[in-house]
């Protein structure tokens, strides 16, 4: 089992629907990430939490919006999406320790969303 | 510029074989990591071996092993005795220092697919 939780697994909006993608980790990290994912391409970062606090936002579209209620738990609030956004959105967390050691990113499974 | 190049889009290996998949980067930090991770049609992102810049020995994990060649700036993941659950896409990823957290960059990917 993922040590990562992200709910739901799938998710079909349509463009005027607000919906969130959630995701849980118990494992102490500090750090949690989003990353977008299109068919056959690599991950992309779009929001880093550092401590609860949004560290980097890589120029996502304000449509996106994230939020960590606790260190435990990561949010991605969903607005007036375009079809262009439908991909796996993928959580990662990992300690907060920079530039030292491995720091792996544990990764969630993944939501995948459509945007109809 | 890319900084994280996987040459092969996809590739076919015979069950029980090895099989390599090339990765090469481009980076002007002294100290950085480099990671693979292994992605199944399920989605989820799931780590395999860790190389950091000043390890003097190539990593390995259990049937995976990294032949890293710092000075051709290389980082190929060698996986022995091929099993059909090795199907798969397989990204390179590399950590810079100067990256606020752990952000990691991926390659574009490689495919596997494993014959019986």
């Amino acid at each position: 089992d993922t040590e990562v939780t992200q709910t739901p697994k799938h998710l079909v909006m349509g463009m005027t629907n607000k919906k969130s993608l959630k995701c849980e980790q118990h494992m102490g990290h500090r750090a949690m990430y989003w990353y977008k994912q299109k068919a056959k391409k690599p991950p992309e970062l779009m929001f880093v939490y550092s401590y609860e606090k949004l560290s980097i936002n890589e120029s996502v579209p304000s449509r996106f919006s994230p939020e960590c209620p606790n260190s435990s738990l990561l949010n991605l609030h969903l607005h007036a999406l375009q079809p262009e956004d439908s991909a796996l959105y993928l959580c990662a967390s990992s300690q907060e320790k920079v530039g030292s050691g491995a720091n792996v990113l544990t990764f969630g499974a993944g939501s995948r969303l459509t945007v109809l | 510029a890319q900084k994280i190049t996987q040459t092969q889009p996809g590739m076919f290996v015979q069950e029980k074989e090895a099989v390599t998949l090339d990765c090469t980067y481009d980076t002007s930090d002294q100290s950085y990591g480099l990671f693979w991770y292994k992605q199944p049609s399920s989605g989820e992102m799931i780590f395999l071996i860790y190389q950091g810049s000043y390890d003097e020995q190539n990593a390995t994990e259990g049937r995976y092993s990294l032949n890293f060649q710092k000075a051709r700036k290389s980082a190929n993941l060698v996986i022995s005795a091929s099993q059909l659950g090795d199907s798969a896409m397989y990204f390179c990823a590399m950590r810079e220092t100067y990256n606020a957290g752990n952000m990691l960059t991926f390659g574009g990917g490689t495919r596997l697919m494993v014959k019986p």
